[in-house]
């Protein structure tokens, strides 16, 4: 089993400060890197996925960058709002296998 | 509008009494699959499909069939449910090729197993 591993697993940020987090992945075989928001009693909704080694992706006040060849992925979440607030999952998929692995999340909760 | 949609969405059951979570999805996606989420851990695959008829295990089948005999639905049997069962569970679609498409979710089953 591919291990995704993402650190922090909590994070408290008061608003209107910047945070990220960060999720490593066997660099190995790489194939693609996948981001979800996950929102208490919602569903997961993807982010971002990445391909590229170097790759930075952003929406709105949150963006992520690519390291495939050290296999890790930053997460930035710039000027946290309450909204914010939500567990953050990445997963990475190796090639020659038709599975996405999750890791175990990390949860941000955004200080009013 | 896309969905994927699960039912039910919350059922409380006893140990070996049979149970199906279905799964319905409008987006004519090929790939759909089952994971299961419990604390501490990630979202773990059960099952997935890559189109009708074709079926495949994840990382925990043991103690779940699937089905998949059309498109749009991918149901999820627990023949014999057991307390090591109790868990939220999601269905996810994938759209296009390969795994630079997102996963769509459905909004989770929770269930418990007594």
């Amino acid at each position: 089993i591919l291990n995704v591993e993402q650190s922090p697993q909590s994070l408290h940020v008061q608003e209107g400060d910047s945070t990220n987090f960060t999720c490593s992945f066997p660099s190995s075989n790489f194939y693609a890197l996948h981001w979800y928001r996950w929102e208490t009693a919602k569903s997961p909704e993807a982010l971002f996925v990445m391909t590229l080694n170097g790759d930075e992706k952003k929406k709105g006040r949150i963006s992520a960058t690519l390291n495939t060849k050290e296999g890790y992925s930053y997460l930035y979440i710039k000027g946290s709002q309450p909204e914010d607030s939500a567990t953050y999952l990445c997963a990475s998929r190796a090639g020659g296998n038709e599975k996405l692995t999750f890791g175990t999340g990390t949860r941000l909760t955004i200080i009013p | 509008e896309a969905q994927v949609t699960q039912n039910p969405r919350y059922l409380i059951t006893v140990t070996g009494k049979k149970l199906t979570v279905t799964c319905s999805q409008n987006m004519n996606h090929e790939y759909m699959s089952w994971y299961r989420q419990d604390p501490g851990l990630g979202l773990r695959q059960i099952y997935y499909s890559m189109n009708v008829e074709v079926t495949d295990k994840g990382d925990v089948p043991e103690g779940y069939k699937v089905s998949r005999k059309e498109k749009r639905n991918f149901p999820l049997i627990l023949e014999s449910p057991s307390p090591n069962q109790t868990s939220l569970y999601f269905c996810a679609t994938k759209g296009g090729g390969g795994w630079t498409g997102e996963l769509f979710f459905g909004e989770g089953s929770r269930l418990t197993v007594l």
